[in-house]
């Protein structure tokens, strides 16, 4: 299984709601990602879990909220988002973290829309 | 400041033909450069990465080229075909820090049959 799965696919939220993405993995790795991408951009990384353990922030607003209750999970709380943070967002993992070559595989992501 | 800039932005090539996208990238600590393959709908995919030791990579009918004096990578694909018409994006990070992708705008390639 060479999968990272993501929920849900489509998600449409009003600025007062409270939702979250989920991603699974069941390849072992122990790094996942969090990725954001608006239409016709590249993506851009907004969190990274090394051990199920926060190691990287790129500075994302506490609006976005990112957990890891285990090595195969990965969840994106989202509260009082504003319209601008409508993009695409990708989860991701890799059998490492830090290191060494180490392939990301994504999933297909969740378009979110903010209204 | 923009540390990779990738060109160009869209690229309309034959079937048979070879379609080649550009990157250039500004730090010279710079050390690993995938390149990433990404269909509507669908996350990116690793399609092929170099390291400054060697020149060149070929897998199957892609190719990447790279000019460490230039700073300078690029993406060759050959033969190519309909089926390869994605948006791909060049990468660059320090080879100890791979988690830290810094990606490129992004080429839209249509290979028209």
């Amino acid at each position: 299984d060479t999968e990272v799965t993501q929920t849900p696919k489509h998600l449409v939220m009003g600025m007062t709601n409270k939702k979250s993405l989920k991603c699974e993995q069941h390849m072992g790795h122990r790094a996942m990602y969090w990725y954001k991408q608006k239409a016709k951009k590249p993506p851009e990384l907004m969190f990274v879990y090394s051990y199920e353990k926060l190691s990287i922030n790129e500075s994302v607003p506490s609006r976005f909220s990112p957990e890891c209750p285990n090595s195969s999970l990965l969840n994106l709380h989202l509260h009082a988002l504003q319209p601008e943070d409508s993009a695409l967002y990708l989860c991701a993992s890799s059998r490492n973290s830090g290191q060494g070559a180490e392939k990301l595989f994504f999933g297909s992501g969740t378009q979110l829309s903010v209204l | 400041q923009q540390q990779v800039k990738q060109s160009p932005q869209s690229l309309i090539v034959q079937k048979g033909g070879i379609s080649i996208i550009n990157c250039a990238y500004e730090n010279t600590a710079f050390d690993y450069f995938p390149w990433y393959q990404q269909f509507p709908g669908k996350g990116p995919a690793l399609l092929i990465a170099i390291r400054p030791d060697v020149s060149e990579k070929k897998e199957g009918r892609f190719t990447i080229s790279f000019n460490k004096s230039a700073k300078q990578f690029s993406l060759h694909i050959m033969d190519s075909q309909p089926g390869d018409s994605a948006t791909y994006f060049c990468a660059v990070s320090l080879w100890s820090a791979t988690n830290k992708l810094i990606f490129g705008t992004g080429t839209l390639l249509a290979v028209q049959p």
